[in-house]
């Protein structure tokens, strides 16, 4: 099981906001990343340092933390959002490891 | 533009090596201070991080798979490489290979924590373990 615990599923009206959670301790210490996978392809990377956005990806998407939880923030999805996010930090302070959650299916209704 | 693209059996028999390499183009593995990590994924699950080398040849590898992994770079060729030894039929997944950034965080101007994110995937290649 992972130890970064994610909803398995969110929905969302197209237009509309949403919010997808990751919850752990470690996130109390380290910073989140989020990564979005469609089907068929690799990961990409959308949020990393908490709340830092790549070039390329739109500003549409905002990560946020609040103690034990981190947040990835879609302002008005898009149908080309519908995708499994993942987030990931390090382990702990004894350790350079990593872990990711178990992911969430985000569907644009 | 770095571009990287894992290669490898795609069939490994159980209790055999499984042996991917990921080739960098487009910049060299040296240039700049990247990390190297491996990623892999089940069909249907989730993401599992595999570990991470840096050009020294120092790695960070995920305890679970520790005793199994081994991973190595080589500079003249702009390749990193995963070994990962008595594959079951558990380790069948697609493979991705990831180029890592280390960030600094500091608090009160002093040095805090360092943190990692995977800026650059491969398309990944699937493995399967079966006799």
């Amino acid at each position: 099981s992972s130890e970064l615990t994610q909803d398995p599923a969110v929905s969302v009206a197209l237009g509309q906001t949403v919010r997808i959670t990751c919850q752990g301790d470690r996130l109390r210490s380290f910073y989140a990343n989020w990564y979005q996978q469609k089907p068929g392809q690799a990961p990409v990377l959308v949020i990393y340092a908490k709340n830092n956005r790549p070039s390329g990806i739109p500003d549409r998407f905002s990560g946020s933390n609040s103690g034990n939880t981190a947040s990835l923030t879609i302002t008005g999805a898009q149908a080309e959002d519908e995708a499994d996010y993942y987030c990931n930090c390090r382990d702990s302070s004894d350790n350079h490891l990593e872990v990711f959650g178990g992911g969430t299916r985000l569907t644009v209704l | 533009q770095v571009q990287l693209q894992e290669s490898g059996p795609g069939l490994v028999k159980p209790s055999q090596t499984l042996s991917l390499t990921c080739t960098v183009s487009g910049g060299s593995i040296s240039s700049g201070s990247y990390y190297w990590s491996w990623v892999r994924q089940p069909a249907g699950k989730g993401l599992e991080w595999i570990g991470r080398i840096y050009t020294s040849g120092d790695t960070n590898y995920n305890p679970s798979l520790k005793s199994r992994v081994t991973m190595s770079v080589d500079t003249s060729k702009d390749q990193f490489s995963l070994n990962l030894s008595s594959v079951t039929a558990a380790d069948t997944a697609v493979y991705y290979c990831a180029r890592v950034i280390r960030g600094t965080h500091y608090a009160s101007g002093s040095y805090d924590f360092y943190y990692y994110y995977m800026d650059v995937w491969g398309r990944g290649t699937t493995v399967t373990v079966s006799s």
